[in-house]
């Protein structure tokens, strides 16, 4: 259980696309998932926490116009990097908290690299 | 003072020996704990959640927590070179769903 899949694994953009990750939690429901950013040997970064059904909360420096996320429904968030720069490229992680009773523990999805070319 | 911390390593122990992982953490008012283990170009995979003081025993992981002196860590028996990996420690405030991660330890385990 407490499956966490992303897609796509890995991508290459040019410089100026805008690229779609989508998260899904495949057998449980997840009103909250986090979006995680992680540059080589650095530790996690959180971005934003994504809840169902309304707007996202951004960590300080994250800028929201250029990192969208929308989270549609229990199972789905999706993280949109807009007008992409090669500074962009990194390893991107979503992670979901499962809805039953208080728990607190998170299922990271594979990642998804992305490189900016 | 950091948040979380940990020492970054490499910690390195011999094939068989027992790891020990550790982790400081600032905010008193903390009540969730996390180990996660990350393999090199994966994602963190959660090893054990701990939440009240003492041990707590899954096969060859055991997390120990100690509130009052603020600390909790991860002990590893008979570790492989599988167990090769960078360790998560992750801190939940009180009440709230946000963990704040440690930097992470990297254990070398060798033949």
């Amino acid at each position: 259980g407490a499956v966490v899949s992303q897609h796509p694994s890995w991508v290459i953009c040019k410089s100026g696309t805008s690229v779609k990750i989508e998260c899904r939690s495949l057998d449980f429901q997840a009103t909250t998932m986090f979006w995680y950013r992680q540059f080589p040997k650095q530790s996690l970064m959180l971005m934003a926490t994504s809840n169902e059904g309304s707007k996202a909360t951004y960590e300080q420096g994250v800028e929201k116009d250029k990192f969208l996320i929308n989270h549609a429904s229990l199972t789905l968030s999706t993280l949109t990097v807009t007008s992409a720069h090669p500074e962009d490229s990194s390893f991107y992680i979503c992670s979901a908290r499962d809805n039953v009773g208080l728990a607190y523990e998170q299922y990271f999805g594979p990642g998804t690299r992305l490189t900016v070319t | 003072q950091k948040e979380v911390e940990q020492n970054s390593g490499p910690l390195s122990v011999p094939e068989g020996a027992i790891a020990s992982l550790n982790c400081t953490y600032s905010d008193r008012v903390s009540q969730s704990f996390f180990w996660y283990r990350q393999y090199s170009g994966k994602s963190p995979e959660l090893i054990m959640s701990i939440y009240s003081n003492g041990d707590k025993e899954d096969g060859r992981f055991t997390a120990q927590l100690n509130k009052a002196s603020q600390y909790v860590s991860l002990l590893i028996r008979d570790s492989q070179p599988s167990d090769s990996a960078t360790y998560l420690c992750a801190v939940n405030k009180g009440g709230s769903y946000i963990p704040t991660f440690g930097r992470g330890t990297s254990l070398i385990v060798h033949p």
